[in-house]
């Protein structure tokens, strides 16, 4: 069974930075395409990052772009988002989510989450 | 950006009733539309894919329909289980894109 796991999450002040981690079990990592996404107290869920499994290919909602980097660690098999200049509207839940078994880039699974806090 | 606008944004239902949910897409996305279930502190379980295809698991009283701009979900015979928010997805092309949800709950 595919387990994806996130961590790191917390409270910051604005301006703070953060890093997330995921990581994953029960299937081989390396193959697959990686996203983070979040979801703001009471709010939908919005797509941030997407990272192709070679790192070759990297995307970011306009939004995070130039503040979040996504990255990954196929050896440790583990996905990272490092979150710079956080501010009050970055609060959410971030989850990792992966597109495995589903044909398209449709999120089939998807980690627990992991909830980022910012106040002062 | 495509932008997917879902209807009702919130729908009282009760056990046994059918409904329908709606997601409009601001511009054709072909068959790339998915649907989701999350319940309260969550993450989202996907339900749906390619307009109609049911993820392994899902029961079959979730049905998904639509092409182009225009999807509906639909659930006949409301559950207990089936009280949460749904939203859709399209993964047409990135950014992926969500809808605003709609919330079923118990009536």
């Amino acid at each position: 069974e595919v387990q994806l796991v996130e961590s790191g999450g917390g409270l910051v002040r604005p301006g703070g930075s953060l890093r997330l981690s995921c990581t994953s079990s029960g299937l081989t990592f390396s193959p697959y395409s990686m996203n983070w996404v979040r979801q703001a107290p009471g709010k939908g869920l919005e797509w941030i990052a997407y990272i192709s499994s070679s790192s070759g290919t990297i995307y970011y909602a306009d939004s995070v772009k130039g503040r979040f980097t996504i990255s990954r660690d196929n050896a440790r098999s583990s996905l990272y988002l490092q979150i710079n200049s956080l501010r009050e509207e970055d609060a959410a839940v971030y989850y990792c989510a992966a597109n495995i078994v589903v044909p398209g880039m449709v999120f089939d699974n998807w980690g627990q989450g992991t909830q980022v806090t910012v106040s002062s | 950006d495509i932008h997917l606008t879902q209807s009702p944004s919130f729908l009282s239902a009760s056990v046994g009733d059918g409904v329908t949910i709606t997601c409009r897409a601001s511009q054709d996305i072909s068959s790339y539309l998915a649907w989701y279930q999350q319940k309260p502190g969550k993450a989202p379980k996907l339900l749906i894919y390619a307009v109609s295809t049911l993820q392994s698991g899902v029961p079959s009283r979730f049905s998904g329909s639509g092409s182009g701009t225009e999807f509906t979900l639909t659930i006949t015979s409301l559950q207990p289980e089936d009280f949460a928010t749904y939203s859709c997805l399209q993964h047409y092309r990135y950014p992926q894109t969500f809808g605003g949800g709609t919330k079923v709950e118990i009536k």
